[in-house]
C-alpha cells in the first residue's frame, strides 16, 4: 500500500545547472500537483496535471520551470540553470477525483 | 481574491489543555477544505475534508467544523503528540487550484 514516493529526498545543485525532481504517484491516482515550500511558509501551488496534460500551470514560472505526467512512469518537475531562489522543498500529492490530496514526503533542493 | 487565514500563527498548550485553530477563507464558491497536519522535514497528512456549511468530522482528538466563512480544528485534551504544523487549504468552485493557508504551529507541553 505505498503512498506518494518523490525522490531524491534531498538534492544539492550548483546555480546554472538541471534540477529533476520525480514523483510516483498512490496506485490509481490521476491528478498530480506540486507545490513549493519555504520554511516557516505554507504551501505554494505550482502546477496541476493529468495524465499526459498540463490542467493548470498559473503557479509555475514561465521561465526555467516545466512539468509533465506521461502515460507511463512518474511525474517529472524539472527547474533548469537553477538560482540560489529555487532553494525550497518541493512537495508532490496526488488524488483520485482531484479533491483530497496526498502528500509525499518532499524534496529538499539546496541550491550552492 | 482568494484567500486562506489561519489564525494563530503559533500556539502552546498544556498537555490536556483544549482549544481550537481558525481558518478564514474568502474564496468564490467552495467544492472543499481540507485540513493536513505536518510534521518538520515530512509532507502533509491529510485529517479531513469537509464540503459544506454545518458539516463536522472527528477523528481521536480533532475536530473539524465549517461555517461559510471560516473552519474550526478543535483539540480536546492535546498530548504531546500532537505537537506539529495543522494546514488549512480550500478548492474554490471554479478552479483546480488549492489555496493554502500558512499554518498553525501547535506546541503541546507534557
Amino acid at each position: 500500500n505505498a503512498g506518494v514516493m518523490q525522490n531524491p529526498r534531498h538534492l544539492v545543485r550548483r546555480r546554472g545547472q538541471e534540477a529533476r525532481l520525480r514523483c510516483s504517484p498512490v496506485k490509481g491516482h490521476s491528478h498530480v500537483y506540486w507545490y513549493r515550500q519555504l520554511p516557516e511558509e505554507g504551501l505554494k501551488f505550482m502546477v496541476y496535471l493529468q495524465k499526459e496534460n498540463i490542467i493548470d500551470e498559473s503557479g509555475m514560472p514561465k521561465e526555467r520551470f516545466s512539468a509533465e505526467f506521461p502515460k507511463e512512469g512518474p511525474s517529472i518537475l524539472r527547474i533548469q540553470q537553477v538560482v540560489r531562489g529555487d532553494s525550497a522543498a518541493y512537495f508532490c500529492a496526488s488524488s483520485s477525483d482531484s479533491l483530497a490530496q496526498y502528500f509525499g514526503p518532499g524534496t529538499r533542493l539546496l541550491v550552492l | 481574491e482568494d484567500q486562506v487565514t489561519q489564525s494563530p500563527e503559533a500556539l502552546r498548550l498544556q498537555e490536556g489543555e483544549s482549544s481550537s485553530l481558525n481558518c478564514s477563507y474568502t474564496v468564490s464558491g467552495l467544492r472543499g477544505l481540507f485540513w493536513y497536519r505536518q510534521d518538520p522535514g515530512k509532507g502533509p497528512e491529510f485529517l479531513f475534508t469537509l464540503y459544506s456549511a454545518g458539516e463536522e468530522k472527528e477523528k481521536e482528538r480533532l475536530k473539524a467544523t465549517l461555517t461559510k466563512k471560516e473552519s474550526f480544528l478543535h483539540i480536546t485534551a492535546p498530548k504531546p503528540e500532537d505537537s506539529a504544523t495543522y494546514l488549512c487549504a480550500v478548492l474554490p468552485g471554479n478552479f483546480n487550484k488549492f489555496y493554502f493557508g500558512s499554518g498553525t504551529k501547535l506546541n503541546v507541553k507534557p
